[in-house]
């Protein structure tokens, strides 16, 4: 089975645009999450999703930061303008409601200039 | 707000050689989780300990969860090259709700290198 799918897995941008993060979490799976790993923060919980619908945000770092879930294979994480301090990697993972396991994908390496 | 602090923050040793590193935090779990994660990669779930002084095996691997469900601990038998990786702790609270909108706070992570 695929895991977690994310893309794109690299992104190299200038300060002030806008970027798209996209995740396909593992079919079945009823939450997920966005998390955001640097080494001055480690990894930190922005937003997770209960079918389909955000349940806590209060992670995202400001509104600069949004993030939908259309349906139940896709979500994104937009930045509206893009800082350099916004560089990070970011993480999906998905998981079912029991939440014995969460499953990481590869990670967006995000580098803002 | 929860932190979970890991010690050492960085390891490096001989393979072979025996290791213990630290999760500790002042508040109260009801659960943790182990993570190890190799470079250009997620974490991946190594286990999960419930109950206070709970002890889990993984081959080589012991992790051992405090009484108070504070803290924990993880033992590495004989480290051989291919335990280099990040290991992450991470705890979900007392408070929390139910599984479904339980939510995990990782601590920072202990950078582990294995020498052949």
């Amino acid at each position: 089975d695929a895991g977690v799918i994310q893309s794109p897995r690299h992104e190299v941008t200038e300060m002030g645009q806008e970027v798209t993060l996209r995740c396909k979490p593992i079919s079945g799976h009823n939450s997920l999450f966005w998390y955001r790993q640097t080494m001055m923060r480690g990894l930190e919980l922005l937003i997770y999703f209960n079918n389909n619908v955000p349940i806590d945000d209060s992670g995202m770092p400001e509104d600069r930061f949004s993030a939908k879930m259309p349906n139940a294979s896709f979500s994104t994480l937009k930045i509206q303008p893009s800082e350099p301090r916004d560089s990070a990697v970011y993480f999906c993972a998905s998981s079912d409601l029991r939440r014995e396991t969460q499953y990481f994908g590869p990670g967006t390496r995000l580098l803002v200039l | 707000t929860q932190l979970l602090e890991q010690s050492p923050q960085f390891l490096s040793i001989q393979e072979g050689e025996n290791l213990t590193v630290y999760c500790n935090s002042s508040s109260v779990f009801s659960s943790l989780q182990w993570y190890r994660q190799e470079p250009g990669e997620g974490p991946v779930l190594l286990v999960t300990v419930v109950t206070g002084g709970e002890v889990k095996k993984l081959k080589r691997l012991t992790f051992q969860f405090g009484d108070a469900r504070k803290d924990s601990s993880l033992h590495i038998t004989a480290a051989q090259p291919g335990d280099t990786g990040l290991y992450l702790c991470a705890g979900t609270s007392d408070t929390s709700l139910t599984g479904a909108n339980s939510k995990l706070t990782f601590g920072k992570g202990i950078t582990l290198s294995v020498r052949p």
